[in-house]
């Protein structure tokens, strides 16, 4: 079945610095792909978006691909904020006889921006 | 409008209690999800409904759980009897189409999660 794999936390940084979380997916289709984040305490609310190869989703200074050939929707940002630091989410999802599938997630990578 | 609304926001039951958490979705949006959130397992989707009606409930742990939707704007999620393990966070979720992207997809949007614990 669909799958989605992202890179393990947590992952500290400092203050300005580049970062990348990567993830590859799997999928019988042509998914749709995500990366949400979710804040301390509060529910999963969508970052970024591609829903076809080489769309590029972008939000709040941060950047993913949609790599058809490499499977792959890395995110990244070219310089973090205190403020960064939550759970970020890549996910996909397949249209289904013009329906929608579920949203597959990854396991979570936990973000920690040190001043 | 106010996003998908959740309640309660924490919940503390004792073993073998009756919980039921309540979901408000998204005006419009006719899919809903349950989800659960803990640290050992992540997010697990437990169910799904489109148009009110149940289409994957493949998640849901044991026959202890169960979820209804009676109309567009509301849904449920009991657990009975209640055991420690089930403590953890639920997320409601809704979505709708956004014709405005080609393809067109479907965002969810996330309430804020009602925090369960059993003792």
């Amino acid at each position: 079945g669909d799958s989605v794999t992202q890179m393990e936390g947590p992952v500290t940084l400092s203050e300005e610095a580049f970062l990348t979380i990567n993830c590859t997916y799997t999928a019988t289709g042509y998914p749709s792909l995500f990366w949400y984040v979710q804040y301390p305490g509060e529910g999963l609310q969508l970052l970024l978006k591609a829903t076809k190869a080489d769309d590029k989703g972008s939000n709040k200074g941060f950047e993913a691909t949609y790599r058809k050939e490499t499977t792959s929707f890395h995110l990244e940002k070219g310089s973090v904020q205190v403020s960064d630091s939550a759970v970020y989410f890549c996910a996909l999802s397949e249209m289904i006889g013009g329906s929608q599938g579920n949203l597959i997630f990854g396991k979570g990578t936990k973000l920690s921006v040190k001043p | 409008d106010a996003g998908v609304i959740q309640s309660p926001r924490h919940e503390v039951t004792e073993m073998g209690q009756e919980v039921t958490l309540r979901c408000k979705p998204i005006s419009g949006h006719d899919y809903l999800f349950w989800y659960r959130q803990t640290m050992m397992r992540g997010l697990e989707l437990l169910i799904y409904f489109n148009n009110n009606v149940p289409i994957d409930d493949s998640g849901m742990p044991e026959d202890r759980f169960s979820a209804k939707m009676p109309n567009a704007s509301f849904s449920t999620l009991k657990i009975q009897p209640s055991e420690p393990r089930d403590s953890a966070v639920y997320f409601c979720a809704s979505s709708s189409r956004d014709f405005r992207s080609l393809p067109p997809y479907y965002e969810q949007y996330f309430g804020p999660g009602t925090r369960l614990t059993v003792t």
